[in-house]
């Protein structure tokens, strides 16, 4: 089965920029789509196709994909973006979704 | 607006079945590539996919869960409704159901989770 990898934290402060990666066979073939979840709360799908916004997502989060690697960047990171990121992708021989481990960003 | 929320009981017994509903609004599973999914996170742990029906009867499972999975649709009701057998204490999770859109292939609404604890 396709795995996807990230990194389980990434520490980044206030008005940096946090990049988040999502490690995966041949992942720049595939659309990858980055949701957000902070504690107690349900994902919030914040790119999808590599690097579309939802509407109400702010442009300081963009997504890229090339490679064996796709990654989620947010510019001019803020305390409200403290959460857990996860990186999906759907499985080419079915409709099969499958998701990353998750990385838990910091605001430092 | 698209909203979604599951509702079932929250404790079940070893070896039992967990049935969960999701009822939803604002969209139409009976409309050309629509589907909604069902995916679990145990306390800590990372996202896992379970099961997806579309819109024309598509059913989807997770390989490792397949032979414990039943999902099913009642378009008259807007539900969808999940059933797990056999009941591990490895199977307690925040349970989520999602709406997959025909143009945006994420699950881009989610429900607010329903956590299931499995203890005798």
């Amino acid at each position: 089965s396709y795995v996807l990898t990230q990194p389980p934290s990434v520490s980044v402060a206030p008005g940096q920029t946090a990049r988040i990666t999502c490690g995966g066979t041949n992942i720049g073939s595939r659309s990858v789509h980055w949701y957000q979840q902070k504690p107690g709360q349900a994902p919030v799908l914040v790119v999808y196709d590599d690097s579309d916004r939802p509407s109400g997502i702010p442009e300081r989060f963009s997504g890229s994909n090339s490679g064996n690697t796709a990654t989620l960047t947010i510019s001019r990171v803020e305390a409200g973006d403290e959460a857990d990121y996860s990186c999906q992708v759907w499985a080419n021989d079915s409709d099969h979704p499958v998701f990353g481990g998750g990385t838990k960003l910091t605001v430092l | 607006q698209i909203t979604l929320k599951e509702s079932g009981l929250t404790l079940v017994k070893p070896t039992q079945t967990l049935t969960l509903t999701c009822t939803f609004s604002g969209f139409s599973l009976s409309s050309s590539g629509v589907g909604v999914g069902w995916i679990r996170q145990p306390p800590g742990k990372a996202l896992e996919w379970l099961a997806l029906i579309f819109w024309d009867d598509g059913i989807y499972y997770s390989p490792s869960l397949r032979r414990r999975l039943t999902i099913t649709k009642d378009i008259s009701k807007n539900q969808v409704v999940l059933s797990m057998t056999n009941m591990d204490p490895v199977d307690t999770a925040t349970y989520y159901c999602a709406h997959r859109g025909p143009r945006v292939a994420a699950f881009d609404f989610w429900g607010q989770g329903t956590l299931v604890t499995v203890s005798s």
